[in-house]
């Protein structure tokens, strides 16, 4: 199963783009790469996911590189309620369809 | 909206005391997943169920059992609760397998 690396900690200027990269070195090549975040005491919440081409709705855009084995989620005008952690995560696309979680990305977003 | 609820936010419980949690959703999804998440360790899927009545282990499945009687409700049983059971617990729901999971707030169980 793929893992993904990220930076255990960022902070943001409030309204200024938030890029929080991650490493998936050995996704293959039917995986997608998900992102969610979780705000503290709660469950995680889904944000964008994509497979190989660049992704955006409402919420991020998602850059993943031509080889697939980074991607970076773009959170466009970042506010004080986007201070969570933020999850990359590669899929496994058979059986359970499990996610692995890592560690996360501590965001902190600064007033 | 997507809405997964679990019964408890927080619970504590005795050793060897049985245990459930409960987990519903509102969208007729097919798939429900049990996870427990600790620190450091990530989240891990202890079971899943993709249709009534039907359920595969996860990758910590010892310990635990499930039940999915109806579509929208899947529980978690703590056949006899231990110390390391104490945990963060979430619920998440599917449309298919290969969809996103929407994830409930979680239980936070603490066995003493």
């Amino acid at each position: 199963d793929a893992k993904t690396t990220q930076p255990p900690s960022m902070d943001c200027a409030e309204g200024r783009a938030a890029n929080l990269p991650c490493n998936h070195s050995t996704i293959s090549g039917n995986e997608y790469v998900y992102w969610y975040r979780q705000i503290h005491s709660q469950g995680p919440q889904y944000i964008i996911h994509g497979l190989k081409n660049n992704e955006t709705n409402e919420m991020a855009s998602l850059i993943i590189t031509e080889d697939r084995k980074s991607s970076t989620l773009i959170l466009p005008h970042a506010t004080l309620r986007d201070t969570a952690v933020y999850y990359c995560i590669v899929r496994v696309s058979s059986g359970t369809y499990k996610y692995i979680f890592g560690t996360g990305t501590r965001l902190k977003v600064l007033a | 909206d997507v809405k997964v609820t679990q019964s408890s936010r927080y619970l504590v419980k005795r050793t060897g005391e049985k245990v459930f949690l409960e987990c519903v959703q509102d969208m007729d999804h097919e798939n429900m997943f049990w996870y427990r998440q600790d620190p450091g360790l990530g989240l891990r899927l202890i079971y899943f169920s993709y249709d009534v009545k039907m359920k595969e282990k996860g990758d910590i499945p010892e310990g635990y059992s499930v039940s999915r009687e109806k579509k929208e409700r899947f529980s978690l049983i703590l056949e006899s609760a231990s110390t390391n059971q104490t945990s963060m617990y979430l619920c998440a729901s599917s449309p298919y397998l290969d969809q996103p999971q929407h994830f409930g707030d979680g239980t936070r169980l603490s066995i003493l």
